[in-house]
């Protein structure tokens, strides 16, 4: 079965912090790594589709960086602000469209 | 752009009664949608892969005939638990994949989920 595992499970972080949480996937036959943002109450937002060895994105203050051959994705988040309180999930994709989805890094961020 | 709306939000049943949810794309057509869902404390799982105009592809251990699948256009797709009984208790998630981005190198891979529907059966 395949395991997609998401560190830390939460973090408290105050305004201004910079923060940054892992993505681990296993890394044979990799495809593609989704990252998608998830506020309670509301549809989860697509942030990255990371497909290259090496790769980094960015979006704003939010940004990706990807190492299929060791198989994780770290997700940066710089000078946090409150609205950046959410779920975070990566997601392991197939080609086809299938997600393997992490347990999520829960994210607070305290003014 | 690239919204997908689910219906209903939140769902009381009966054990034994059937309950159909739906999952639209608004603002853009989608071949393929997905259906997952989360049990407290763990992560998203795919139930099925519902493809416009053919028969869903379900995932080891989800029973076809308990969810029903059907996408009958580019814009819906419903998920039927029939006779539900207090273990089908989850929240039911779908996502769509824009058939325009579906063809683009840039966002091929791009899923837009819903918000959710939350199942409570007594």
């Amino acid at each position: 079965i395949l395991n997609v595992e998401q560190s830390p499970q939460s973090l408290h972080v105050q305004e201004g912090d910079s923060t940054n949480f892992t993505c681990s996937f296993p890394s044979s036959n990799f495809y593609a790594l989704h990252w998608y943002r998830w506020e309670t109450a509301k549809s989860p937002e697509a942030l990255f589709v990371m497909t290259l060895n090496g790769d980094e994105k960015k979006k704003g203050r939010i940004s990706a960086t990807l190492n299929t051959k060791e198989g994780y994705s770290y997700l940066y988040i710089k000078g946090s602000q409150p609205e950046d309180s959410a779920t975070y999930l990566c997601a392991f994709g197939f080609q086809g469209g299938k997600l393997i989805f992490g347990q999520g890094t829960e994210l607070s961020v305290k003014p | 752009g690239a919204v997908v709306s689910q219906h209903p939000s939140w769902v009381i049943c009966k054990s034994g009664t059937s309950v159909k949810i739906e999952c639209r794309s608004l603002d853009f057509q989608a071949t393929t949608m997905f259906w997952y869902r989360q049990f407290p404390k763990q992560s998203l799982m795919l139930m099925a892969t519902s493809n416009e105009g053919s028969k869903a592809t379900y995932e080891q251990g989800v029973e076809k005939d308990k969810f029903l699948i059907n996408h009958a256009s580019l814009t819906l797709s419903t998920l039927t638990v029939t006779s539900a009984h207090p273990e089908d208790s989850s929240f039911y998630i779908c996502s769509a994949r824009d058939l325009v981005s579906a063809t683009s190198s840039l966002y091929q891979e791009t899923q837009y989920f819903g918000p959710g529907t939350r199942l409570l059966v007594l």
